[in-house]
């Protein structure tokens, strides 16, 4: 089944404790990316890679990292997370042929007390 | 100002009604347009794409309009399961196709 994957789904952290949520894709996609989701502010993009080793900043990429060893994978990283991170993540993947159609994970809701 | 802006709603309508929601956005250079469909606590899907020409599918219908820089969706016959929040997406051109602004979506609920 073609998907994308994200782990953890629910995680609460305390600030500074720094972590990583994961994100993997079965569809060969070049294009991943991630985005956070806050009430009334919609979907925010974080972080781009439009392929191995080719990553780039989004709107709000302060406090987070990324990196792209392999085409499946793409981990967000907070190194100090802190209480304005608190929010929902969605990563997603896509052919750069066709960016618009993203194929988004699940989501991992993360709270940082 | 938002990029791409949304009337949150909701959008409170029987079943059979038809519903029909706007998305402005601000960058008159922006090139493609869609819809994506959120379902409570689910992931977003592409609903489907808007042209300047108008886009049908079903019972949905998006347009264009690059004078007034909006876009919209309409439904027929809503149905229950139409219940989900709506997003405007809009992909601008600023050195390549390779980002997707996404709006804050519209709230629609179904009721019987």
């Amino acid at each position: 089944e073609a998907q994308v994957t994200q782990n953890p789904r629910y995680l609460i952290t305390v600030t500074g404790k720094k972590l990583t949520v994961t994100c993997s894709q079965n569809m060969n996609h070049e294009y991943m990316s991630w985005y956070r989701q806050d009430p009334g502010l919609g979907l925010r993009q974080i972080y781009y890679s439009m392929n191995v080793e080719v990553t780039d900043k989004g709107d709000v990429p302060e406090g987070y990292k990324v990196s792209r060893k392999e085409k499946r994978n793409f981990p967000l990283i907070l190194e100090s997370p802190s209480p304005n991170q608190t929010s929902l993540y969605f990563c997603a993947s896509s052919s750069t042929l066709a960016i618009y159609e993203q194929y988004f994970g699940p989501g991992t809701r993360l709270t940082v007390t | 100002r938002k990029e791409v802006e949304q009337d949150p709603g909701p959008f409170n309508v029987p079943e059979g009604a038809t519903v029909a929601f706007n998305c402005t956005y601000s960058n008159s250079a922006s090139q493609s347009f869609f819809w994506y469909r959120q379902d409570c606590r689910k992931e977003p899907k592409l609903l489907m794409s808007v042209y300047s020409s108008g886009n049908e599918d079903g019972r949905f219908t998006a347009q264009l309009n690059r004078a007034s820089q909006y876009i919209s969706l309409l439904i027929r016959d809503s149905k229950l399961s139409d219940s989900a929040t709506y997003l405007c997406v809009v992909i601008p051109f600023s050195g390549g196709y390779n980002k997707l602004i996404f709006g804050a979506g519209t709230r629609l609920a179904v009721h019987p």
